[in-house]
């Protein structure tokens, strides 16, 4: 199956400094990846929604001057936390989203998020 | 908005014993529905996706179940084994839209 695979699994960090992570889709090519946030005990929320070669769409309440987003290439996405905080520690998961053709005589397109395994920040 | 319901927050079972979980949204129109396995400290892994055409999708002990008219999703897991604990998590897609809804989850434990 297709594989999401992210960098650093996990990372500490002063306060005020900048930390960047990696969201790799590994045998398949995404145009559209996906950057979730997961506090404890919460579910998923999204951050921002990344397409190849365009800018990041970022949710109501993401600040996009602290959140970076870029998607250069078809196979890879990076968050950078700018002047992170304590309350920037959290888990971050990123996901990719794929499409496929299936059916005779007719075309169905199936969409389906391969997440990857996430990454913890802590902020100090 | 959409909004994702998991029932209940948090189950205990002996091994063997078969469940539901249950999963209700407030928006019909979806794209499609999708259940995945969070263990603790880890990303999720996809269990099972029901196209909003597709009333149910089966994988080994797995069976959801998808009922668009009454916002309802149900993931039942037979024969339950120590090794199913986890959180599970159920998200649904609308359709025009790349954005994924998640339910708050049901955690799992299975007593050996």
């Amino acid at each position: 199956g297709a594989v999401v695979s992210q960098h650093p699994s996990w990372v500490i960090c002063k306060s005020g400094t900048s930390v960047k992570i990696e969201c790799r889709s590994l045998d398949f090519q995404a145009t559209t990846m996906f950057w979730y946030r997961q506090f404890p005990k919460q579910s998923l929320m999204l951050m921002a929604t990344s397409n190849e070669g365009s800018k990041a769409t970022y949710e109501q309440g993401v600040e996009k001057d602290k959140f970076l987003i870029n998607h250069a290439s078809l196979t890879l996405s990076t968050l950078t936390v700018t002047s992170a905080h304590p309350e920037d520690s959290s888990f971050y998961i990123c996901s990719a989203s794929s499409f496929g053709l299936s059916g005779t005589g007719n075309i169905k397109i199936t969409y389906e998020q391969y997440f990857g395994p996430g990454t913890r920040l802590t902020v100090t | 908005k959409q909004e994702v319901t998991q029932i209940p927050a948090a189950l205990s079972v002996p091994e063997g014993e078969n469940l539901v979980l249950n999963c209700s949204f407030t928006d019909s129109a979806i794209y499609n529905l999708q259940w995945f396995r969070q263990d603790p400290g880890k990303g999720l892994t996809s269990l099972l996706l029901i196209q909003s055409s597709q009333r149910e999708q089966t994988s080994g002990r797995l069976n959801a179940s998808l009922d668009k008219s009454s916002g309802r999703s149900t993931l039942y897991i037979a024969a339950s084994q120590p090794g199913d604990s986890a959180t599970y998590l159920c998200a649904v897609r609308l359709r025009g839209g790349n954005q994924f809804y998640f339910g708050t989850g049901t955690s799992l434990t299975v007593i050996p």
